[in-house]
């Protein structure tokens, strides 16, 4: 059974600061991962897709890679801003078509 | 605009009363999902639908039933047999990942069984 998580569960940095966010996966026979953020009482937003075959894919001031033999991906926020303050989640989706979400990185960014 | 819709926003409902949170996506897209998400927990399945009229149960199905008649609509309802059904309810759709596998997600249904 395919596992997802994430690591630091909660993070609070000044504003400038370039971050990293990490995910890991169990099963390595992954169709894509997906990259999201929520904010407090609302949906989730598709910030990066990577599909299986690739190893990053970037966005703004958003780069997201994928090692796909080692079950891990990691986002990396270049100059973070208060606004980047949410709740970041990965997913991985695998044969069946089924998505597995990590439980999150809280990220706060202080002005 | 293309999107996910789901209503209603916020819904109280009694003990032992059924409800029914709808979805709808205009984004032709093929497969729709439902989650559920509790504070300090990640989302989790409740059921998923590839195509119409064919659906799987997720990994907490109990106590929900959904269907799918229609490609845009894939309508979730909560029934008495939930045991703890207060939750924040997601729909999502997305294209097979041999097209592009991208999810997108709706705005959310807050549930509060008072």
């Amino acid at each position: 059974k395919q596992e997802v998580t994430q690591i630091p569960a909660a993070l609070s940095v000044p504003e400038g600061e370039n971050l990293v966010l990490n995910c890991s996966f169990t099963d390595s026979a992954i169709y894509n991962l997906q990259w999201f953020r929520q904010d407090p009482g609302k949906g989730l937003t598709s910030l990066l897709l990577i599909q299986s075959s690739q190893r990053e894919q970037t966005s703004g001031r958003l780069n997201a890679s994928l090692d796909k033999s080692s079950g891990r991906s990691t986002l990396y926020i270049a100059a973070s801003q208060p606004g980047d303050s949410a709740t970041y989640l990965c997913a991985v989706i695998g044969y069946g078509n089924k998505l597995v979400f990590g439980a999150g990185t809280i990220l706060r960014v202080k002005s | 605009d293309g999107g996910i819709t789901q209503s209603p926003k916020y819904l109280f409902r009694k003990e032992g009363q059924n409800v029914t949170l709808s979805c709808e996506q205009n984004l032709n897209h093929d497969a729709m999902y439902w989650y559920r998400q509790d504070p300090g927990q990640g989302l989790r399945l409740i059921y998923y639908s590839q195509i119409v009229n064919d659906f799987q149960k997720g990994d907490i199905a109990e106590g929900y039933s959904v269907s799918r008649e229609k490609k845009e609509s894939f309508p979730l309802t909560v029934t008495s047999a939930q045991k703890n059904p207060t939750a924040f309810y997601l729909c999502a759709s997305s294209n097979p990942p041999g097209l592009t596998g991208e999810l997108f997600f709706g705005e959310g249904s807050r549930l509060t069984v008072l």
